[in-house]
């Protein structure tokens, strides 16, 4: 299985921050990567796909980036509401996988 | 409005069977791919498998592969979860989620709500 490694694990930040999170692929996946936000007690919400292309209705605040092995979430200006988890995965093998995600503190 | 929706939480004791479902509406069933993903207590996502419900090509994830059976019912636009035997290490969250159409870079863009499954 392709291993998705992120990082930090988790972070403190404070509102109006920008946060930055990384996705490392164990090889190339071309663009086949996804983010999620997932709250507590709620289902992940998709946010982007393709490695870059926001989902309809996710602020413009939330941007990715990357291609092959390495890929970037940013979120510009981090709002209350964007505390919480955040995972990458890869539809790139037929085995899909999940990075092990990545919490994001109040500071 | 288009959705998945969950069968409710579970509480079974190791060794009992069990099969959860997930009803899609709103959209084209047979058209998008049903993935399962697992959520166990405190941790992280797990990606279980897919299916499609048009032929019922279904793919597991290597560490899921003989524990779970997954199915779909075209129908009734349902999707099913099944269990043999219930070990209490299966004690998790299990969201069904569709595959956006778009294209094979695309990810999960419509979730069920989970079901909660408790074995002890």
């Amino acid at each position: 299985d392709i291993q998705l490694t992120q990082s930090p694990s988790s972070l403190s930040a404070s509102v109006g921050d920008r946060v930055t999170i990384t996705c490392r692929a164990s090889l190339a996946i071309s663009s086949y990567l996804s983010w999620y936000l997932q709250k507590p007690g709620k289902a992940p919400k998709l946010l982007i796909s393709a490695a870059s292309s926001l989902q309809s209705g996710v602020p413009s605040r939330f941007s990715g980036s990357g291609s092959g092995t390495d890929f970037t979430l940013t979120i510009s200006s981090l709002q209350p509401e964007d505390f919480a988890t955040y995972y990458c995965q890869q539809s790139y093998s037929s085995h899909w996988t999940f990075g092990q995600g990545t919490r994001v503190e109040i500071k | 409005e288009v959705q998945l929706v969950q069968s409710g939480g579970e509480v079974k004791k190791p060794g009992e069977s069990l099969k959860i479902s997930c009803k899609g509406s709103g959209f084209s069933f047979h058209r998008y791919w049903i993935a399962w993903v697992r959520q166990m207590p405190g941790k992280g996502l797990e990606w279980m498998g897919i299916i499609y419900p048009g032929d019922s090509d279904t793919r597991y994830s290597p560490s899921f592969q003989g524990q779970v059976s997954i199915s779909v019912d075209e129908s009734i636009n349902t999707a099913f979860l099944q269990w043999r035997s219930l070990k209490a290490s299966d004690t998790a969250i299990y969201y069904c989620a569709r595959r956006d159409d778009r294209g094979l870079a695309y990810g999960m863009d419509v979730w069920g709500q989970g079901t909660t499954v408790i074995v002890s």
